[in-house]
């Protein structure tokens, strides 16, 4: 079955160094889905992309979206306190929306 | 606008006891699923619904059933629960297609 790998599992980095978390899929993805946990949260949605060789960026945060659709990428730059989370891909196939282990960040200030 | 609900937050069962973990969402989302999430383990994907009436498994189903009878609620039943069990239980809900996940605030559930 479908299956996505995320990695690294953990990351702790001083505030102000940058942070990036991988995500790859056995199978070829019509779309791929980053989501943040905040510590005692639930997950939230941050941004979706569809098409091959995606850049997508939001303030400090980069997300690609690899050439063949079976790989992605979220970049922070700079880290803040307020980053810190786990950080979830999904990859949804056909209607089955499936979740790597997520990235746990922990920034010192 | 309420979201994605559910009851309970918190539970504790003993070993053998059975519940309903209930999820009801108000946006008309046809897609409904059901995660436990575990240390280590990411959200591990339990069942789901596309729609009314249809429901179908996921990657860990075993000891739980689910039924969508409407498309707001989604319940989860454990029948008779082991200590295997004892996880944070998330529920999510979405249009059909290429959307995003919103999530209930989760149940947190030990069995003894």
């Amino acid at each position: 079955g479908q299956q996505v790998m995320q990695i690294p599992q953990y990351q702790h980095v001083q505030e102000g160094e940058d942070f990036t978390t991988y995500c790859n899929s056995s199978t070829t993805l019509s779309n791929i889905q980053w989501y943040k946990q905040r510590p005692g949260g639930h997950p939230v949605f941050l941004i979706q992309l569809v098409k091959s060789g995606e850049v997508k960026k939001q303030k400090r945060l980069t997300f690609q979206f690899g050439e063949a659709k079976k790989n992605s990428s979220l970049h922070i730059t700079a880290t803040q306190t307020t980053d810190v989370g786990t950080y979830f891909c999904a990859g949804r196939g056909s209607e089955k929306l499936v979740f790597g282990k997520g990235t746990k960040l922990t920034v010192n200030p | 606008n309420a979201g994605v609900t559910q009851t309970p937050k918190f539970q504790v069962l003993k070993t053998g006891q059975s519940m309903t973990l209930q999820c009801a969402q108000d946006m008309n989302h046809e897609y409904m699923s059901w995660y436990r999430q575990d240390p280590g383990m990411g959200l591990r994907l339990i069942h789901y619904s596309v729609g009314a009436g249809i429901t179908d498994q996921g990657e860990v189903p075993n000891g739980y059933n689910v039924s969508r009878s409407t498309t707001e609620d989604f319940p989860l039943r454990l029948l008779s629960a082991a200590p295997s069990q004892t996880s944070v239980y998330f529920c999510a809900s979405s249009t059909q297609g290429v959307t995003e996940a919103f999530f209930g605030q989760g149940t947190r559930l030990t069995v003894v």
